[in-house]
C-alpha cells in the first residue's frame, strides 16, 4: 500500500524557517517524482514544487512565490522528500501536502499525503 | 498558463446532472486532469488525460474537452459528490484552476 506521510509542521514567526518531510513508503521512491502542493486556509490548491528522480535528473522546479525561499530534496536512501522553507511570510500559511504520480504520467498526482499545517504568524 | 473554472459554486440536488468546465489561456492539448477533495481531506484524482477516468471512481464522472475547454460532468450527483473540484494543467509545471464547490441545494 502506498503511503505518504508528511511531518514537521508547526507555528513559525515570519522571516523563521522550517523544514518538512515526506515518509513515502509501498512503492519505488527513488523512480518517482515527488512534489509538494499547499492550500491555504479556505483556499485552493497551489503547486509550491517538485523534485524528479535521479534517472531524471533529480532537477527541482519551484512556483513563483516560493522560488529562492523553499528547497526540495530527496533522501533516496530514506525513502524520504523534504521542503526546507527559509524567509517565511505569513502568506505560506497553509496545509502542506506530498504527492505523486505513480501510474503513468508523474504530473497526474494520484496519491496523497494526509498534509501538515504550517502557520507563519507572530 | 492560467486556468479558469466556473462556476466558482454551485447548488444541486442528489440526482441532478452536474457539468463543470475549465477553461486554460492556452491550448494545453488533453494535458488536465480532475480532482475531488472533501472538507479536511487530501485531493482525490477522478480523472487524468482530460477524460480517462482513474480506477476505482465511479462511471457517473466524466470528462472531456481538448485544446482550451474541458468539463467534467457528473451524470446522476449523489450524496458523496458533494465536494470541491479542481482542473489541474499538465502542459508545463503544474497549475491548478481556482475550484468549484459543489453544495447541497
Amino acid at each position: 500500500e502506498v503511503q505518504l506521510v508528511e511531518s514537521g509542521g508547526g507555528l513559525v514567526k515570519p522571516g523563521g524557517s522550517l523544514r518538512l518531510s515526506c515518509a513515502a513508503s509501498g512503492f519505488t521512491f527513488s523512480n518517482a517524482w515527488m512534489s509538494w502542493v499547499r492550500q491555504a486556509p479556505g483556499k485552493g490548491l497551489e503547486w509550491v514544487g517538485r523534485i524528479k528522480s535521479k534517472t531524471d535528473g533529480g532537477t527541482t522546479d519551484y512556483a513563483a512565490p516560493v522560488k529562492g525561499r523553499f528547497t526540495i530534496s530527496r533522501d533516496d536512501s530514506k525513502n524520504t522528500l523534504y521542503l526546507q522553507m527559509n524567509s517565511l511570510k505569513t502568506e505560506d500559511t497553509a496545509v502542506y501536502y506530498c504527492t505523486t504520480g505513480l501510474n503513468g504520467d508523474p504530473r497526474v498526482f494520484d496519491y496523497w499525503g494526509q498534509g501538515t499545517l504550517v502557520t507563519v504568524s507572530s | 498558463i492560467q486556468l479558469t473554472q466556473s462556476p466558482s459554486s454551485l447548488s444541486a440536488s442528489v440526482g441532478d446532472r452536474v457539468t463543470i468546465t475549465c477553461r486554460a489561456s492556452q491550448g494545453i492539448s488533453s494535458y488536465l486532469a480532475w480532482y475531488q477533495q472533501k472538507p479536511g481531506k487530501a485531493p482525490k484524482l477522478l480523472i487524468y488525460a482530460a477524460s480517462t477516468l482513474q480506477s476505482g471512481v465511479p462511471s457517473r464522472f466524466s470528462g472531456s474537452g481538448s485544446g482550451t475547454d474541458f468539463t467534467l460532468t457528473i451524470s446522476s450527483l449523489q450524496p458523496e459528490d458533494f465536494a470541491t473540484y479542481y482542473c489541474q494543467q499538465l502542459n508545463s509545471y503544474p497549475l491548478f484552476g481556482g475550484g468549484t464547490k459543489v453544495e447541497i441545494k
